[in-house]
């Protein structure tokens, strides 16, 4: 069945450092892709997204690029910030009736 | 505008209580969803709703637990009898069939069984 997998966490980053977090998924068809983050305490929030290969999505400093021949989705930042400190999800989804399939998310914690 | 809406915020209760949490989404959404979220299994999908129809409920643990949307503006999501396993933030979060794709959350019911 589809399925996104997320690099283990947590990620410990000082303030200003490059992030990456890694996302590959499975699936039978082409579905849109997202980022996902979720602040302490809080519900999750859409970070950007990406509807078909070779998009980029982009979003507060944040960007990640549809990559169909890898099967990838990889979120990067090329300077956090303390505040970005935050349990981030990759997640997967076919039409607008469907369900969103989430990974299993990367905690990053940013270090000043 | 508000957004989707969930009450309790915490919920304490002894193991063999009946649970029962509430959504409202945001208005005119017309998709709503059901997550659990733990620790040790991460944020599960446990049922989704299209115009207030059941879409997919393979994601309930078990007999125990039972959703209802009766109208576009309200669900609830019930266990009967809580165990301590049951112990989790439930999520609510909802879509607009027509819009943009972008999902949106609630702030979560934290639920602690005893």
């Amino acid at each position: 069945g589809d399925s996104v997998t997320q690099m283990e966490g947590p990620v410990t980053l000082s303030e200003e450092a490059f992030l990456t977090i890694n996302c590959t998924y499975t699936a039978t068809g082409y579905p849109s892709l997202f980022w996902y983050v979720q602040y302490p305490g809080e519900g999750l929030q859409l970070l950007l997204k990406a509807t078909k290969a070779d998009d980029k999505g982009s979003n507060k400093g944040f960007e990640a690029t549809y990559r169909k021949e890898t099967t990838s989705f990889h979120l990067e930042k090329g300077s956090v910030q303390v505040s970005d400190s935050a349990v981030y999800f990759c997640a997967l989804r076919y039409n607008q009736g469907g369900k969103l399939i989430f990974g299993q998310g990367t905690e990053l914690s940013v270090k000043p | 505008d508000a957004g989707v809406i969930q009450s309790p915020r915490h919920e304490v209760t002894e193991m063999g209580q009946e649970v029962t949490l509430r959504c409202k989404p945001i208005s005119g959404h017309n998709s709503l969803f059901w997550y659990r979220q733990t620790m040790m299994r991460g944020l599960e999908l446990l049922i989704y709703f299209n115009n207030n129809v059941p879409i997919d409920d393979s994601g309930m643990p078990e007999d125990r637990f039972s959703a209802k949307m009766p109208n576009a503006s309200f669900s609830t999501l019930k266990i009967q009898p809580s165990e301590p396993r049951d112990s989790a933030v439930y999520f609510c979060a909802s879509i607009s069939l027509g819009g943009t794709g972008e999902l949106f959350f609630g702030e979560g019911s934290r639920l602690t069984v005893l």
